[in-house]
């Protein structure tokens, strides 16, 4: 079971802006542990996408930018494009799992 | 080129066992942490466990889900990370996939392998 929680799935028309959000607790994020977002497209390996809250790996579009603040996380897409049609996961630690992984719900992206 | 390339996957009986392989090349493997990550059918991500690397004692972590049935071990030698699958459930069905550990990202999940299918089914 997710300790992270996202919204199932956004959309948005292309060129529109959109926003996923990912609510977590004082023992993961909230307890200052880095939160990391993560691409999936269909049937493919996830891609990382954001580091450490709001860093982008080499190659990733600054389409894509992340924030955090207090107990969650956003991750935002501007200039949505087709190609960004996708699952997209946060990932971050817990405290109360020893340090453990965890993962969010995972939220699917719809471009109109 | 970094690479990560799963092997083992199959379809084993309930309460069997299966043993998952990671070859790694394109990077020193022996310097980095190595996680297991699953993903069932249609669902979400589920973080399995890692493996640390010889200077923090190749010290290992699990799932509450997977702890006492699943070990995770590597040979740096091969460049290589194992899943040994224990006592295997029909929830065990998923893609598993093994993932670079990169301490420069803030322990982010830097580069992931394809991915291999595991299932558990009678």
């Amino acid at each position: 079971q997710s300790v992270l929680t996202q919204p199932p799935s956004v959309s948005g028309a292309p060129g529109q802006r959109v926003t996923i959000s990912c609510t977590g607790s004082s023992s993961n994020i909230g307890a200052g542990y880095d939160v990391h977002w993560y691409q999936q497209l269909p049937g493919t390996a996830p891609k990382l996408l954001i580091y450490g809250n709001s860093n982008r790996p080499s190659g990733v579009p600054d389409r894509f930018s992340g924030s955090k603040s207090g107990t969650s996380a956003s991750l935002a897409i501007t200039g949505l494009q087709a190609e960004d049609e996708a699952d997209y996961y946060c990932q971050s630690y817990d405290s109360s799992l020893s340090g453990s992984a965890v993962f969010g719900t995972g939220t699917k992206v719809t471009v109109l | 080129e970094v690479q990560l390339v799963e092997s083992g996957g199959g379809l084993v009986q309930p309460g069997g066992s299966l043993r998952l392989s990671c070859a790694a090349s394109g990077f020193t493997f022996s310097d980095h942490y190595m996680d297991w990550v699953r993903q069932a059918p249609g669902k979400g991500l589920e973080w399995v466990g890692r493996t640390r690397n010889k200077a923090n004692s190749y010290t290992t972590e699990y799932a509450a889900s997977v702890k006492g049935r699943f070990t995770i071990s590597r040979d740096d030698s091969k460049n290589s990370l194992y899943l040994q699958m224990n006592s295997l459930k029909t929830e065990d069905t998923a893609v598993y996939y093994c993932a670079i550990v990169a301490t420069i990202l803030e322990d982010a999940f830097d580069i992931w392998g394809q991915g291999t299918m595991v299932t558990v089914s009678s």
